[in-house]
């Protein structure tokens, strides 16, 4: 298996741009998470699926994102509008749920200028 | 949200000293402690799932206990080695959800 993953590995957009960041979780894992990396806060979950369905999205920060899963083996994370202040690295997680611990992807370092 | 603490934030060892470090969580509702390790620029990965109060797991030179009742767990590291240097993150999980709260870790640098 080749793992989580996340594509593109670094983005370079402008303020004002929409940024979309792309997962694929492990073929199996019922769980895909959404996290991201700052300074501050250290790993932050912006929102979670189960069986595709968000379960809960209490971390996403504000309207500009939204996150979709189509189907088991993709998922998206959007920003539009984005802004500097989103700038981070975005990790997306996969897990099979219980007791099993997390698998990451490479995760996407995001910059906006 | 659970409270996550970590401690030390941040630990310099010698290679071949023992070392170890605290997560503290809430202690109701307590499901599972995760233990994560992760390097610089790479991605976490997964250590330990606990569950059981008094439990312990090893892995190689590193090991962790688990206090449910009182909320805390250790992680050991026997004999540092340089390539151990990393952040450790620890994540309990309570039964309401499948979802992890991380700490902020503890980030171990080994000297050689």
């Amino acid at each position: 298996d080749a793992g989580v993953i996340q594509s593109p590995r670094h983005e370079v957009t402008e303020m004002g741009q929409e940024v979309t960041l792309r997962c694929k979780p492990i073929s199996g894992h019922d769980y895909l998470f959404w996290y991201r990396q700052t300074m501050m806060r250290g790993l932050e979950l912006l929102i979670y699926f189960n069986n595709n369905v968000p379960i809960d999205d209490s971390g996403m920060p504000e309207d500009r994102f939204s996150a979709k899963m189509p189907n088991a083996s993709f998922s998206t994370l959007k920003i539009q509008p984005s802004e500097p202040r989103d700038s981070a690295v975005y990790f997306c997680a996969s897990s099979l749920g219980g007791n099993n611990g997390y698998t990451f992807g490479s995760g996407t370092r995001l910059t906006v200028v | 949200i659970l409270n996550v603490e970590q401690s030390p934030q941040s630990l310099h060892v010698q290679e071949g000293d023992s070392t170890n470090f605290t997560c503290s969580f809430p202690s109701s509702n307590f499901y599972a402690l995760h233990w994560y390790r992760w390097e610089t620029a790479k991605s976490p990965e997964a250590l330990f799932v606990m569950t059981l109060n008094g439990d312990e797991k090893k892995k190689g030179r590193i090991s962790a206990t688990l206090n449910t009742k009182e909320g805390y767990s250790y992680l050991y590291i026997k004999g540092s080695q340089p390539e151990d240097s990393a952040t450790y993150l620890c994540a309990p999980r309570v039964t309401s959800g499948s979802r992890l709260t991380f700490g902020e870790g503890t980030q171990l640098t080994v000297n050689p």
